[in-house]
């Protein structure tokens, strides 16, 4: 099993949908919980970062981690043609002797259509 | 300014070749990564350095070897360049506690 599961898509949905984009994981060790986006063509760059249970908002981007289900979503709002791009999700375990060490999911295609 | 940067963006080389893949960051951080991103977007470890000492050495052929001069730098050479090198790496780089990371803007590597 891989330590983060996560749906490849593609998603499609029209201008101004509410988007929600879902990652398992395996590990109840794991402690910190992020989504990235990646542009075509350009490198990851961090969108919400949290490490506890609940919801943690930035704008129209909603990250939601329930460490029970161990289950992490992010809901975007109103999407926009700019919300469009691979999201990732990533868990993290800090151990003293190892460092931070990173799980990705394999990424969610979304093209939102104007 | 740049947080993370690579050098160079296109890297295109014929098989059997040598090259090398620069990476630098400003955020002085302590612990930095190398990544191969396949055609399918999936993200691999191959590298990370902490403090100039190897933490993770994933299961990548030993024709790969990051070189750290510095806490700012993690470059990485590649002997013997086969055609399954081709891929996008990304250097990335985080904190040496619990920390996100920091991506670099990538390396198309084609290798014909």
């Amino acid at each position: 099993q891989k330590e983060v599961e996560q749906d490849p898509g593609p998603l499609s949905v029209p201008e101004g949908a509410i988007v929600s984009l879902n990652c398992t994981y395996s590990n109840s060790a794991f402690q910190y919980f992020m989504w990235y986006r990646q542009y075509s063509r350009k490198g990851p760059e961090l969108l919400m970062y949290t490490y506890s249970s609940g919801n943690k908002e930035d704008g129209r981007f909603t990250a939601q981690v329930d460490k029970s289900s161990k289950y992490i979503s992010l809901f975007i709002r109103d999407s926009q043609p700019s919300d469009s791009a691979t999201y990732l999700c990533v868990v993290n375990m800090h151990r003293w002797n190892t460092g931070n060490q990173f799980y990705f999911g394999t990424g969610t295609s979304l093209t939102v259509i104007p | 300014d740049t947080a993370v940067s690579q050098t160079p963006k296109y890297l295109v080389t014929q098989m059997g070749n040598d090259k090398s893949i620069k990476c630098e960051q400003n955020l002085g951080h302590d612990t930095m990564y190398w990544y191969k991103q396949d055609s399918k977007k999936f993200l691999k470890i191959m590298f990370s350095y902490n403090n100039k000492e190897l933490i993770i050495n994933e299961t990548v052929p030993n024709r790969f070897s990051p070189k750290s001069p510095d806490k700012a730098h993690l470059n990485l050479h590649i002997n013997s360049l086969e055609l399954g090198d081709s891929a996008v790496y990304f250097c990335a780089s985080s904190q040496e506690g619990p920390d996100t990371q920091y991506f670099g803007p990538g390396t198309r590597l084609t290798v014909l």
